[in-house]
């Protein structure tokens, strides 16, 4: 076990629908990265927040936001979802330290879009 | 060419034999190199990490780096069925975003 938490565990929604899921980082961490993994593939980099701010963004369109709260929990929202959005989202946190950023990721949620 | 590349696999090992899983990336300013093993459905875990050129051993896993030859590779010795995962390679260049590989499938037959 990590101590980073996802929720909700599955979710289903339809075309053009927008949702919010939800993770919180391990205790001592204050950075949490999103990534997005399709089946068969590795995670993509979708953004990571570090201390309530975005501090880097992957290709990924602008319907696909986040927040960081002060105790460094997060968000991800993704506006006007299309059939391509089904997929694993893993939240992953870490403590930065200079240059190394080793991240630890939650169970993920596992997002339908019929 | 991909940032981060692996074998997709499937590596087929008969239990107790050696597995080695080899990962390449582009980015020659990279910095810190990760290996996560991942179960069907199941999210990423990491077990190892190396930032500096050589072997780093922990346990049955060993991480080797050449960054001259920009390659990274995971031995697992003595090999279990429990094993059998997706292994990712990801690869930060000290920046905000770490790049994984697709992943080599590995299968350890008893």
């Amino acid at each position: 076990e990590t101590g980073v938490t996802q929720s909700p565990t599955h979710l289903i929604k339809t075309r053009g629908q927008q949702v919010t899921l939800r993770c919180s980082s391990q205790s001592g961490h204050n950075t949490v990265s999103w990534y997005q993994q399709a089946l068969g593939q590795g995670p993509q980099f979708i953004f990571q927040y570090y201390r309530e701010e975005e501090n880097g963004r992957g290709n990924f369109p602008p319907r696909f936001s986040g927040l960081q709260f002060p105790n460094y929990s997060s968000e991800l929202n993704v506006n006007a979802l299309e059939l391509d959005d089904s997929a694993l989202y893993l939240c992953a946190s870490s403590s930065r330290q200079g240059m190394r950023d080793t991240q630890y990721f939650g169970p993920g949620t596992r997002l339908t879009v019929l | 060419q991909k940032e981060v590349e692996q074998n997709s696999g499937p590596l087929s090992v008969p239990e107790g034999a050696i597995a080695s899983l080899n990962c390449t990336y582009s980015d020659r300013g990279s910095q810190s190199f990760f290996w996560y093993r991942q179960y069907s459905g199941k999210s990423p875990e990491l077990i190892m990490f190396i930032y500096s050129n050589g072997d780093k051993e922990d346990g049955r896993f060993t991480a080797q780096l050449n960054k001259a030859s920009q390659y990274v590779s995971l031995l697992i010795r003595d090999s279990q069925p429990s094993d059998s995962a997706t292994y990712l390679c990801a690869v930060n260049a000290g920046g905000f975003k770490t790049i994984f590989g697709a992943g080599t499938r590995l299968f350890v037959k008893a």
